[in-house]
């Protein structure tokens, strides 16, 4: 069963990196799947940050103008999001999902809540 | 960047009612749309693929159609747990959500 884990802090300072982590279990990241960050502000909609390959082809959302990189470490079955000069603005329940074939998110970890403030 | 409009922002219904959700987008995406449920403290869950397509596992009371810039999600007898969000997102360029319907009792 494919599970997926957000991990990270879960309080930034302003202008600061944003770091998170996703452990995939259940299916390798070296499968035929892209991997993708979502976030959601509080009592807000989803906004798609970025996706990434298992050959380190990634895609992200230009409105984040530059700000976000994805990585990916088969070794560990991981990928992670840096997410640079974050502000308030940032705060987010941040999601790892799976992208399937068909191109849709079909498997989400819980959710991870990051909170920017000093 | 292509946007996607929902309607309504907020519905209010019965158990029993059949509901349907307007999601349009800003120019076409074809039938690269999906519908997602998500309930409180809860990541989204996929219903719908390729605008029409159920998702296995969900329940044939739920039902999407459309292409081009209109499409809908309906919900054909509305029950206790149907009560969520729902959100739909396109992948023809880039992914974007729409702001979101809730469906409240």
């Amino acid at each position: 069963q494919v599970q997926l884990q957000e991990s990270g802090p879960g309080l930034v300072k302003p202008s600061g990196p944003l770091s998170l982590t996703c452990a995939v279990s259940g299916v390798s990241l070296g499968s035929d799947n892209w991997w993708s960050w979502v976030r959601q502000s509080p009592g807000q909609g989803l906004e798609w940050i970025g996706e990434i390959y298992h050959r380190g082809d990634t895609r992200y959302n230009p409105s984040l103008n530059n700000r976000a990189a994805l990585f990916i470490d088969k070794s560990k079955n991981q990928f992670s999001l840096k997410l640079t000069a974050v502000t308030a603005a940032d705060t987010a329940v941040y999601y790892c999902a799976r992208i399937s074939k068909s191109s849709q998110f079909d498997y989400w970890g819980q959710g991870t809540l990051v909170t920017v403030s000093s | 960047d292509i946007q996607l409009t929902q309607s309504p922002s907020t519905l209010s219904a019965s158990v029993g009612d059949k509901v349907t959700i307007t999601c349009r987008a800003s120019q076409s995406v074809g039938t690269w749309l999906a519908w997602y449920q998500q309930k409180p403290g809860k990541a989204p869950n996929l219903l719908i693929s390729k605008a029409s397509t159920l998702e296995s596992g969900v329940t044939s009371r739920f039902s999407g159609s459309g292409s081009g810039t209109e499409f809908t999600l309906t919900i054909s007898s509305l029950q206790p747990h149907d009560f969520a969000t729902y959100y739909c997102q396109q992948y023809n360029s880039g992914r974007t959500f729409g702001q979101g319907t809730k469906v409240e009792i």
